[in-house]
């Protein structure tokens, strides 16, 4: 079964709106990181984040994780039509095989 | 600096067949994963190849093999192939010395059919 488990599935908003994502994660992680993916194509990395930071920002990105409820979100500010995609939170158990363990995804769609 | 790329872009297989992917790595980048990624899946860790030898590896069959080349190159190596196998496959590369947890520089990725 996979580690993270994004929350919507799905999410249609309106550009200039802000879009929130979640994941949600089993065991204990070293870290947490973001991708983006472009209809099926090879994955973006956007951001990472470690077990001992709560909140972190790129651009209009805003990333925070809460180990204690072992979740983690992506908030887009002000979005844009070029940030449809499909979103995936990769965790890195602190034990167990080392390798990332993506989650299902959040297929995001801005509609002009 | 040049990105990671893989070959072919698509590719169309009978079940029972046996198929080779490739994959160059980011410049400077000495450490390959390959992932697998179902239709509307994330994608499932295959395995990674450092300094030639493989590195750590998924629950994958032994089926699924793969080589690391001097020049950091990769290769996947998929015998027997299932109608499951169906897929897009992608190569990814990480900074030197890297782990397979590290951040992933991906590959556009091969599509595979097994028919």
């Amino acid at each position: 079964s996979q580690q993270g488990e994004e929350d919507p599935q799905a999410l249609s908003i309106q550009e200039g709106e802000n879009a929130t994502m979640n994941c949600s994660y089993k065991t204990s992680i070293n870290n947490l990181q973001w991708y983006r993916q472009n209809s099926g194509r090879g994955l973006v990395h956007l951001i990472l984040i470690r077990s001992n930071e709560r909140e972190k920002h790129s651009g209009r990105l805003r990333v925070t994780l809460d180990t204690s409820k072992k979740s983690s979100s992506l908030l887009i500010t002000a979005s844009r039509a070029a940030d449809t995609a499909s979103y995936f939170c990769a965790t890195d158990a602190i034990q167990g095989a080392q390798k990332l363990v993506f989650g299902q995804g959040t297929r995001l769609t801005i509609n002009p | 600096e040049t990105g990671v790329t893989q070959s072919p872009t698509h590719l169309i297989k009978t079940r029972g067949q046996q198929v080779t992917l490739r994959c160059s790595s980011q410049s400077g980048h000495n450490t390959v994963s390959w992932y697998q990624q179902a239709l509307g899946q994330g994608p499932q860790f295959i395995f990674q190849y450092y300094r030639e030898e493989e590195n750590g590896r998924g629950n994958f069959p032994p089926r699924f093999s793969g080589l690391q080349f001097p020049n950091y190159s990769s290769e996947l190596n998929v015998n027997a192939l299932e109608l499951d196998d169906s897929a897009l496959y992608l190569c990814a590369s990480s900074l030197p010395g890297g782990r397979a947890t590290d951040t992933q520089y991906f590959g556009p990725g091969t599509r595979l059919t097994v028919l």
